[in-house]
């Protein structure tokens, strides 16, 4: 399975934006990268996905690399409650197993008041 | 829309007695997951239900691991007898399939069950 690798952990100021990376250079064509955030003690939140174009919504935008080898969630003015672990995930949507959604171990935002 | 609503909310059981965590999902949603998170492991899938059949069930960790779910509003995950190497959060999960397929369905969790066993 395609695997992702991100920084374990970063720093932002609060109301500045936030550049969160993801590697993901085993890529299959029918992977489609999602992003997940965890605030403390709660479950994991969906924010994004994308398969090859840039995506936006309420919550973020999705930088996808035109190889598609890298990504960058984008947060665009940080505030304290976006504090949280963030996870990069591929689901191929092709393959039987794409429920058993890989979290790894992600990148621990912290935002600084 | 309440969200997924996991009970109870904190468990704490000796070694060997029965645990039972208890899921509500969407309503409307087609698919329940179960997932364990702990420090070592991160976050792993134990099971997951399609129509409330269970479809892969490769991440229950041993026999002492089962769940059910009589109807689409409601699941179990039971531990019997549990073990202090079962503390964890367990987190219940439901999504939408779209077709019969959930692949880009976004997950959506409940807060959790913080279980110790000791």
């Amino acid at each position: 399975d395609a695997k992702t690798t991100q920084p374990n952990s970063m720093e932002s100021n609060e109301e500045e934006p936030v550049h969160l990376p993801c590697n993901h250079s085993t890529i299959s064509g029918t992977d489609y990268i999602h992003w997940y955030r965890q605030l403390p003690s709660q479950g994991p939140e969906y924010v994004i996905h994308g398969l090859t174009s840039n995506v936006n919504n309420r919550m973020a935008s999705l930088a996808i690399a035109e190889d598609r080898k890298s990504s960058t969630l984008i947060l665009h003015r940080a505030t304290l409650r976006d504090a949280a672990v963030y996870y990069c995930i591929l689901r191929d949507v092709y393959r039987s197993g794409a429920n058993n959604l890989f979290f790894g171990t992600g990148t621990r935002l912290t935002v600084i008041p | 829309d309440a969200g997924v609503i996991q009970s109870p909310r904190h468990e704490v059981t000796e070694m060997g007695q029965e645990v039972t965590l208890r899921c509500k999902p969407i309503s409307g949603h087609d698919y329940l997951f179960w997932y364990r998170q702990t420090m070592m492991r991160g976050l792993e899938l134990l099971i997951y239900f399609n129509n409330n059949v269970p479809i892969d069930d490769s991440g229950m960790p041993e026999d002492r691991f089962s769940a059910k779910m009589p109807n689409a509003s409601f699941s179990t995950l039971k531990i019997q007898p549990s073990e202090p190497r079962d503390s964890a959060v367990y987190f219940c999960a439901s999504s939408l399939g779209t077709g019969g397929r959930s692949y880009n369905s976004p997950l959506h969790f409940g807060n959790g069950t913080r279980l110790t066993v000791t």
